[in-house]
């Protein structure tokens, strides 16, 4: 069975802390994702990485950086958190087709709440 | 900016009727195109993907696509309680796009039991 797991599912810090959220996946994807979604808004790609050390500034990615040192793992740092940051964070992976990003398998998320 | 356009819905069906779930996408060489269930709290899985234009069947769910129309539909036939979940639609723009998969912000649907 595929999987992407995330560390926390549920996360509370406070404002100016360093936050690290990890994602693995288990089915040797080259391309991750980082998104956040928050109601009315959707899905918003923050960075995304198609290779090892490698990465893409998604929509989003401003006080956000991210970390790819092995192809299973994927982490997304909020270098000093904010409370606009607020939200759920989803992270996922998939391979790639001629088409583009083949389907995406998402993790559980991270329900982050900074205070 | 390669848009994907949902109505945000709520669209309420009675249990056992067809849902029909539609999506406008604005890059007219967007080559895949998928659809995601989430249920409240939960992350999108997968329902369905589709490549061609025309119909493609998996159980109660039907994907439609017409590239020259730039649209793709979902129908749920004999809808059950258990689908009411918000949809969202996916598309992999052309490579203009840059291989970025763009989500729409998704139909709440209510199956009334």
């Amino acid at each position: 069975d595929v999987k992407v797991t995330q560390s926390s599912r549920y996360l509370v810090k406070r404002t100016g802390e360093k936050v690290f959220l990890e994602c693995v996946q288990d089915m040797d994807h080259e391309n991750m994702f980082w998104y956040r979604q928050d109601p009315g808004l959707g899905l918003r790609l923050i960075y995304f990485s198609y290779d090892v050390k490698m990465k893409e500034k998604g929509d989003i990615p401003e006080g956000y950086s991210v970390s790819r040192e092995k192809k299973e793992r994927f982490s997304l740092i909020l270098e000093s958190a904010s409370t606009n940051q607020t939200s759920m964070y989803l992270c996922a992976s998939s391979s790639t087709s001629s088409g583009g990003f083949d389907e995406q398998f998402f993790g559980p998320g991270t329900r982050l709440t900074v205070l | 900016q390669k848009e994907v356009e949902q109505n945000s819905g709520p669209l309420s069906v009675p249990e056992g009727a067809i849902a029909s779930l539609n999506c406008t996408y604005s890059d007219r060489g967007s080559q895949s195109f998928f659809w995601y269930r989430q249920y409240s709290g939960k992350s999108p899985e997968l329902i369905m993907s589709i490549y061609s234009n025309g119909d493609k069947e998996d159980g109660r769910f039907t994907a439609q696509l017409n590239k020259a129309s730039q649209y793709v539909s979902l129908l749920i036939r004999d809808s059950q309680p258990s689908d009411s979940a918000t949809y969202l639609c996916a598309v992999n723009p052309g490579n203009t796009g840059g291989f970025k998969t763009i989500f729409g912000a998704g139909t709440r649907l209510f199956v009334k039991a």
